[in-house]
């Protein structure tokens, strides 16, 4: 089983509609990252998430680590067509060599 | 732009064959890491270079080795390649051990 699941796979929403993406963890998180794929293409950091409870938002996306650091979300408000792509979950267990989960694609719908 | 860049872009090769992908990191980043990422699946972690000397390793076999110079470049080598080694392979560059990983445009290698 995967250390690290998110859900859903894929997400298909109209524009202007918010989103959620989860990332639930089999342990307790040092260190938990967002990052979006461009199908194909590298990956782009997002937000790093490290305290229990902690919330960080950036422009129209916000991503919390619950209290027990086993969860985390992300919240994307009034969504574009600029955020379609892959949503990628990357936990810190072992210094810093992460391990990610299978990944979220979404598709905006104008 | 992550600073991160990885050439080539796009490479086929036959089963057997060896390969070598490269990677530059961005300045003052002492460290690197390369990842695997399947078609459809989430990057898995090869291994980690921190000032030119192997820094952890993930569940690979030997035929996956790697190098790193003083110059922030590095080196992903692949011996005896197999068709599941077909996969985008992603280096991440970041300033030390620790900190967060900043991610090239990848390498799409193609096993024939």
């Amino acid at each position: 089983s995967q250390e690290l699941e998110q859900s859903p796979q894929s997400l298909i929403v109209q524009e202007g509609k918010n989103l959620t993406i989860n990332c639930t963890s089999s342990k307790t998180l040092y260190g938990l990252y967002w990052y979006k794929q461009k199908y194909g293409e590298g990956l782009i950091f997002l937000m790093m998430l490290q305290k229990g409870g902690e919330e960080k938002s950036h422009e129209k996306i916000t991503a919390k680590l619950d209290e027990k650091k086993q969860q985390s979300s992300l919240h994307i408000t009034a969504s574009q067509p600029s955020h379609a792509g892959i949503y990628l979950c990357g936990a810190d267990y072992v210094s810093q060599k992460l391990v990610f989960g299978q990944g979220t694609r979404l598709t905006i719908n104008p | 732009e992550t600073g991160v860049t990885q050439s080539p872009t796009h490479l086929i090769k036959t089963r057997g064959q060896q390969v070598t992908l490269r990677c530059s990191s961005q300045s003052g980043h002492n460290t690197v890491s390369w990842y695997q990422q399947a078609l459809g699946q989430g990057p898995q972690f090869i291994f980690q270079y921190y000032r030119e000397e192997e820094n952890g390793r993930g569940n690979f076999p030997p035929r996956f080795s790697g190098l790193q110079f003083p110059n922030y470049s590095s080196e992903l080598n692949v011996n005896a390649l197999e068709l599941d080694d077909s996969a985008l392979y992603l280096c991440a560059s970041s300033p030390g051990p620790e900190e967060t990983q900043y991610f090239g445009p990848g390498t799409r290698l193609l096993v024939l």
